[in-house]
């Protein structure tokens, strides 16, 4: 079956402006979790839904980042007035179930602010 | 807060030798996970192996196996029969059991197979 997929694959977008991501999860997966990932360094959490719902957002790092579920499926991560410290890949994961379950990662949005 | 250091930042091995990465964690969590996902050029992360803490014994998959210490707080990953389709950035991950289950990452070990 198809993975997690994510669009676009590269974003390059002027300081100040407004993005969004997009994550479509494997079918059937409830839990869905967005990372950033800086270079040179391990992915960080910024959000984590079960269904539609925001479970746990202790990792956005400010209210410029948002991101929904409305569906309980595709999940958009927005990002309001852009600064250059965005600039990272957004990776977007999904799993079956809670308990240890694996976590399967899209291939990631690289964003680059200009 | 959960830490997950990996002291290794490259590491490289021949083709069919046996390499072993090293990770430790630190929590105050009785009940937890760990990972260990192989990040190659593609980005694409993929699960390697997962360690349930409360399971003595070290999980294996295949060629890959880890050396989990409890105690120590240690984690590390060998890889036997080593392959060129191994290179790939490693990274050792923590998960709380409960809640969110969200993965605590290290900053991960670039590793390469020489042929």
């Amino acid at each position: 079956g198809a993975g997690v997929s994510q669009t676009p694959s590269n974003k390059v977008t002027e300081k100040g402006k407004y993005v969004e991501l997009r994550c479509d999860p494997i079918s059937g997966h409830t839990a869905l979790y967005w990372y950033r990932q800086s270079l040179g360094q391990g992915p960080e959490f910024l959000i984590y839904f079960q269904g539609t719902g925001a479970a746990d957002d202790s990792g956005l790092p400010n209210d410029r980042f948002f991101a929904v579920r409305p569906e309980g499926s595709v999940s958009t991560l927005k990002i309001q007035r852009t600064e250059r410290g965005d600039s990272a890949v957004y990776l977007c994961a999904s799993s079956l179930l809670s308990g240890g379950s694996e976590q399967y990662f899209g291939p990631g949005t690289r964003l680059t602010v200009t | 807060a959960q830490t997950v250091t990996q002291s290794q930042p490259e590491m490289s091995v021949q083709e069919a030798e046996t390499v072993t990465l090293s990770c430790t964690y630190d929590t105050s969590e009785s009940n937890y996970y760990l990972f260990w996902y192989k990040q190659p050029p593609s980005r694409q992360m993929i699960l390697v192996i997962r360690q349930e803490a409360y399971k003595q014994q070290n999980a294996t998959e295949n060629r890959f196996s880890v050396n989990f210490q409890k105690a120590a707080k240690s984690f590390s990953l060998k890889i036997s029969d080593s392959q060129l389709g191994d290179t790939a950035m490693y990274f050792c991950a923590f998960s709380p059991r409960g809640g969110s289950e969200k993965l605590v990452f290290g900053k991960g070990t670039k590793l390469t197979v020489n042929p």
